[in-house]
């Protein structure tokens, strides 16, 4: 079975840009989380999409923005990027919308000069 | 905030020794408890979840929880080198949020 994708892999942009990232969660999984990761810490919750809508949101700006596609797909949005932005953007699948396991894609690693 | 408390290490063993790596949470009334490892330039991977009091083993790990304490902790027996990484405490939240510790550097000396 294919696990959680992401897209892309790297990705450089300049202070002020936006970037889009894109999350496929495993099969039959109908919510995804994004989770954004600096070095040295663990990762810390943006937001959780289950059936399309938005089920939690962490303690980010609003220039964090994300959505939830018919097919469970999702992408996370950061617009006016910052230097402070620059991490590991980490997405996550699970079956349900409360508790249970999640299991993190490989990552979108962003770097902001 | 909701906080999660690990030893940054790093924790050094030998090969073939048992490691404890352990993490204490601050909401009494969380439920749900899970430890990841994650390898130098990787992404968190699940390796052990816990929901009720006292031992739960997966083949060389053994997760345990004491919800009194608010006490999680990782046994991995017969380290090897490759187990070598940094180990994320995460507690459940509302809803499906994690909130994770800043994680345990593991090193496993051959």
């Amino acid at each position: 079975d294919a696990g959680v994708t992401q897209s892309p892999t790297h990705l450089i942009k300049t202070r002020g840009q936006q970037v889009t990232l894109r999350c496929s969660p495993i099969s039959g999984h109908k919510s995804v989380s994004w989770y954004q990761q600096v070095l040295g810490q663990g990762p810390q919750f943006i937001f959780q999409y289950y059936e399309k809508e938005e089920r939690g949101r962490g303690n980010f700006p609003d220039r964090f923005s994300a959505r939830q596609f018919p097919n469970y797909s999702s992408e996370l949005n950061v617009n006016a990027l910052l230097l402070g932005d620059s991490a590991l953007y980490l997405c996550a699948s699970s079956l349900a919308n409360q508790g249970g396991e999640q299991y993190f894609g490989p990552g979108t690693r962003l770097t902001v000069t | 905030q909701k906080e999660v408390e690990q030893n940054s290490g790093p924790l050094s063993v030998p090969e073939g020794a048992i490691a404890s790596l352990n993490c204490t949470y601050s909401d009494r009334g969380s439920q749900s408890f899970f430890w990841y490892r994650q390898y130098s330039g990787k992404s968190p991977e699940l390796i052990m979840s816990i929901y009720s009091n006292g031992d739960k083993e997966d083949g060389r790990f053994t997760a345990q929880l004491n919800k009194a304490s608010q006490y999680v902790s990782l046994l991995i027996r017969d380290s090897q080198p490759s187990d070598s990484a940094t180990y994320l405490c995460a507690v459940m939240e509302y809803g499906n949020k994690l909130v994770f510790g800043a994680g345990t550097i593991l090193r496993v000396k051959s």
